[in-house]
């Protein structure tokens, strides 16, 4: 079973759409969690951590729920540029500090 | 402005070569990663280190060595390089369980 796993989509949504992707992870040991953002052709760049008690960073809402084992993150507001592809990273200190990758969900905003 | 770089964006090779990846980073992190990029399977790690001249094999470490004589500087060798080793290769470094700060890539076309 995958550590981390993600719909890969893609997510075709309109300018101004609000949507939401959802990430779930195996372990229950996992600790940290965060989202980056990948652009095409270009490495992955942290977009944001998820804090257990959710948080928000503009148009841009994460959100972990441990019990379930999944963790969200909502786009209000939908930019042309937040077309990009979106993974879910988590972090299991138990392992040596190692990050598990999501293999991405791919969001295409179309004006 | 923190940098992680790589020393090719491209590359091409012959199927047996020896091939060299290098990858530098000045934020005097502890922590750098190789990871491998395909459509469909995601980031895969290769190896990681935590330390000058420490080294652990990752998920696929099969076909590659890695060398850290210098803290800044983490090294991927294909020894013999095969067409299934043509890729998106991506390095990263980080401070412990803090961002992990990737390299923009080095695709490899091993023919």
């Amino acid at each position: 079973r995958k550590e981390v796993e993600q719909d890969p989509g893609p997510f075709n949504v309109p300018e101004g759409a609000t949507v939401a992707f959802n990430c779930t992870y195996s372990n229950s040991a996992s600790q940290s969690f965060f989202w980056y953002r990948q652009d095409c052709r270009k490495e992955p760049k942290l977009l944001m951590s998820v804090y257990s008690s959710g948080n928000e960073d503009g148009r841009f809402t994460a959100q972990l729920n441990r019990a379930s084992q999944y963790i969200s993150l909502l786009i209000r507001d939908s930019k042309l540029s937040d077309s990009a592809t979106y993974l879910c990273v988590v972090n299991k200190r138990n392992t040596g500090n190692q990050f598990y990758f999501g293999t991405g969900t791919s969001l295409t905003v179309i004006p | 402005d923190v940098k992680v770089t790589q020393s090719s964006r491209y590359l091409v090779k012959r199927t047996g070569e020896k091939v060299f990846l290098e990858c530098v980073q000045d934020m005097d992190h502890e922590n750098m990663f190789w990871y491998r990029q395909d459509p469909g399977l995601g980031l895969r790690l290769i190896y990681f280190s935590y330390d000058v001249k420490m080294k652990e094999k990752g998920d696929i470490p099969e076909g590659y060595s890695v060398s850290r004589e210098k803290k800044e500087r983490f090294s991927l060798i294909l020894e013999s390089a095969s067409t299934n080793q043509t890729s998106m290769y991506l390095c990263a470094s980080r401070r412990g369980g803090g961002t992990q700060y990737f390299g923009p890539g080095t695709r490899l076309l091993v023919l």
